[in-house]
């Protein structure tokens, strides 16, 4: 099993710039969170799904966020425009809908200058 | 609003000493309690976790402790390794059609050799 797949691993931008982050679900797994992750606040739940549909984007912080599971295995997150405060770790994770059980992914540093 | 307060946000101890990390929380609703271990550069993995229908749950060196009435549950490391360096976060899951965590900002462990 290769686990969560995210990429890229690094993303350096600039302020304005759209970024797009991806993650591949682990085979079998219906159930996708996205992640944030700084020294001031730890780890932010952002918004997660349950078989493709979004079930809690509360964790968004802003309308330049936005989420898709384009298909059962894929996600991505996208900023546009991004900030520096948006600089932080982006971490997705995966795991069946009855198990509690969750898995990460090694998570995207983003860095927005 | 934090949901969930770990402390203390640092820990050094000795080899071979008790590393002990605690959290509290204040909603009832919650019914599942997981530790993670997070390692630089990776995801947080799962490392332990109890319901609140036990006290105590052991697992090699590794046990929660688990006070219902006062809302609190623990981290208890014995015999530390300076493997066992690492970030420790507690999380707060419910069951059903939330099933989501909510993570604590985190304890970084270091273990001395």
């Amino acid at each position: 099993d290769a686990g969560v797949i995210q990429s890229p691993r690094h993303e350096v931008t600039e302020m304005g710039q759209e970024v797009t982050l991806r993650c591949k679900l682990i085979s079998g797994h219906n159930s996708l969170f996205w992640y944030r992750q700084t020294m001031m606040r730890g780890l932010e739940l952002l918004i997660y799904f349950n078989n493709n549909v979004p079930i809690d984007d509360s964790g968004m912080p802003e309308d330049r966020f936005s989420a898709k599971m384009p298909n059962a295995s894929f996600s991505t997150l996208k900023i546009q425009p991004s900030e520096p405060r948006d600089s932080a770790v982006y971490f997705c994770a995966s795991k069946r809908t009855v198990e509690e059980k969750l898995f990460f992914g090694s998570g995207t540093q983003l860095s927005v200058l | 609003q934090q949901q969930v307060k770990q402390s203390p946000q640092s820990l050094i101890v000795q080899k071979g000493g008790i590393s002990i990390i605690n959290c509290a929380y204040e909603n009832t609703a919650f019914d599942y309690f997981p530790w993670y271990q997070q390692f630089p550069g990776k995801g947080p993995a799962l490392l332990i976790a109890i319901r609140p229908d036990v006290s105590e749950k052991k697992e090699g060196r590794f046990t929660i402790s688990f006070n219902k009435s006062a809302k609190q549950f623990s981290l208890h490391i014995m015999d530390s390794q300076p493997g066992d360096s690492a970030t420790y976060f507690c999380a707060l899951g419910q069951g059903g059609a939330t099933n989501k965590l909510i993570f604590g900002t985190g304890t970084l462990l270091a273990v001395q050799p």
